[in-house]
């Protein structure tokens, strides 16, 4: 199975301004995927991500607010842009090797503090 | 629409007891469905999978879940609870077509000792 590192793995911001969160995959997967999880709360799907396309966004979720990258199959970003604090959660990633459908192996997430 | 629900928000269980957390679905065909586990500040881990065939499958950590197409059910069971085994649990089911998984609210699992 894949191993996802995320960077960073916490933060505290101020509001209005933007955070890049990384994503990296020790192996090539066919599709990432980002996710908020707010506290004490399930994960809602923010994006697909694949490589050479732009992402697939969710209902609710624009790309001004949330723009992704997906430059190779190892590696993707999030940003969170203009932060207010009810951005503040946990963002996780994970990917899809293609072999398993649907089976996600997940990074181990980032704690955004927007004050 | 498809959806996934775990209607226990939190559950209370003597170390050495047995466990069941339950999980029904709504998908209008044959679901891939999976358990996922996430202890305090960590990310998800895999439990285990249903894809297809035999409807009791077995995970890893020693948990098993049992398919019921009747019940539109995935339950998670573990006959005998250890106190590490206290975390987030989430019942998901796949989504053909878009590659997308739904996630159930979770079940807190507490262990008392």
């Amino acid at each position: 199975s894949a191993v996802i590192s995320q960077k960073p793995s916490r933060d505290i911001c101020q509001r209005g301004t933007s955070l890049t969160i990384q994503c990296q995959v020790d192996s090539q997967v066919t599709m990432m995927f980002w996710y908020r999880q707010q506290p004490g709360q399930s994960l809602t799907l923010i994006a697909t991500a694949n490589q050479g396309s732009e992402a697939t966004y969710e209902s609710g979720f624009v790309i001004d607010k949330f723009p992704i990258s997906r430059p190779n199959l190892t590696f993707s970003t999030l940003t969170v842009s203009n932060m207010s604090p009810e951005d503040s959660s946990i963002y996780l990633c994970s990917g899809e090797d293609g072999i398993q459908f649907n089976e996600q192996f997940f990074g181990p997430g980032t704690r955004l503090t927007v004050l | 629409a498809q959806s996934v629900t775990q209607p226990d928000i939190h559950i209370t269980v003597s170390e050495g007891a047995s466990l069941e957390l339950r999980c029904n679905y709504s998908y209008g065909a044959t679901p891939y469905l999976f358990w996922y586990v996430q202890s305090p500040g960590q990310g998800l881990q895999l439990l285990l999978k249903y894809f297809s065939g035999d409807t009791l499958v077995q995970g890893i950590k020693g948990f098993e879940a049992e398919f019921k197409r009747s019940q539109s059910s995935f339950n998670l069971r573990k006959p005998s609870v250890h106190w590490s085994d206290a975390a987030e649990y989430f019942c998901a089911v796949g989504v053909t077509g878009g590659f997308k998984t739904i996630f159930g609210a979770g079940t807190r699992l507490f262990v008392k000792a």
